[in-house]
């Protein structure tokens, strides 16, 4: 199977800080990526996504990192707050079929 | 917004009964899943599927069996439930199965 997701299992920032959540993909024909981010009790959420012709995407606080080389994926939160506190997972298309890794999870210390 | 419903959002169950953990979603997407979520594993497709009637075994179907009698409803049935069925179990649901999946909030399944 696919081997996804090499993320460290946590993560601590202090509030207002930048945070980096990294992930690790193993199949260098996935062509497009999604961060997801799952809070305590509920189901994961769509952040944000990219695609395999691009190397960077930004949306409101997040900018996702696509390196292609070294099959390396970046999830990176600008100015930190109490309500990212989650576990961030990224999900790698494969084919027809998403792998999922098994997530970091982010503490944002007050 | 897609909404995903799962009917229960804890169960406890015993070993061999017939468990039924039914998922909604409410935005006409042909696709939907089922995935079981453990510490340090991931995600885990068990079953999808990409139209009515229609189901597609995942990457550890062993132990489930799934039911789309209705495009909106995707049911996942234990035939006969284990202890190492206890999980959190995930309905997603995609409009395409190249497209972001849209997930349900969970149903945290215990079985004694």
């Amino acid at each position: 199977g696919e081997s996804v997701g090499l993320h460290l299992p946590t993560l601590s920032v202090q509030e207002g800080d930048n945070s980096i959540i990294n992930c690790a993909y193993s199949n260098s024909a996935s062509d497009y990526f999604i961060w997801y981010k799952q809070e305590s009790g509920k189901g994961p959420q769509f952040i944000i996504d990219i695609r395999s012709n691009m190397d960077k995407r930004q949306g409101q606080r997040v900018t996702v990192l696509l390196n292609k080389t070294v099959k390396h994926l970046s999830l990176q939160i600008a100015a930190t707050q109490p309500g990212d506190s989650a576990v961030y997972f990224c999900a790698e298309l494969t084919g027809n079929q998403f792998y999922f890794g098994t997530g970091t999870s982010l503490t944002v210390i007050p | 917004d897609v909404k995903v419903t799962q009917s229960s959002r804890y169960l406890v169950k015993r070993t061999g009964e017939k468990v039924f953990l039914e998922c909604v979603q409410d935005m006409d997407h042909e696709n939907m899943f089922w995935y079981r979520q453990d510490p340090g594993l991931g995600l885990r497709l068990i079953y999808f599927s990409y139209d009515v009637k229609m189901k597609e075994k995942g990457d550890i179907p062993e132990g489930y069996s799934v039911s789309r009698e209705k495009k909106e409803r995707f049911s996942l049935i234990l035939e006969s439930a284990s202890t190492n069925q206890t999980s959190m179990y995930l309905c997603a649901s995609s409009f395409d199965s190249t497209w972001p999946q849209h997930f349900g909030d969970g149903t945290r399944l215990s079985i004694l």
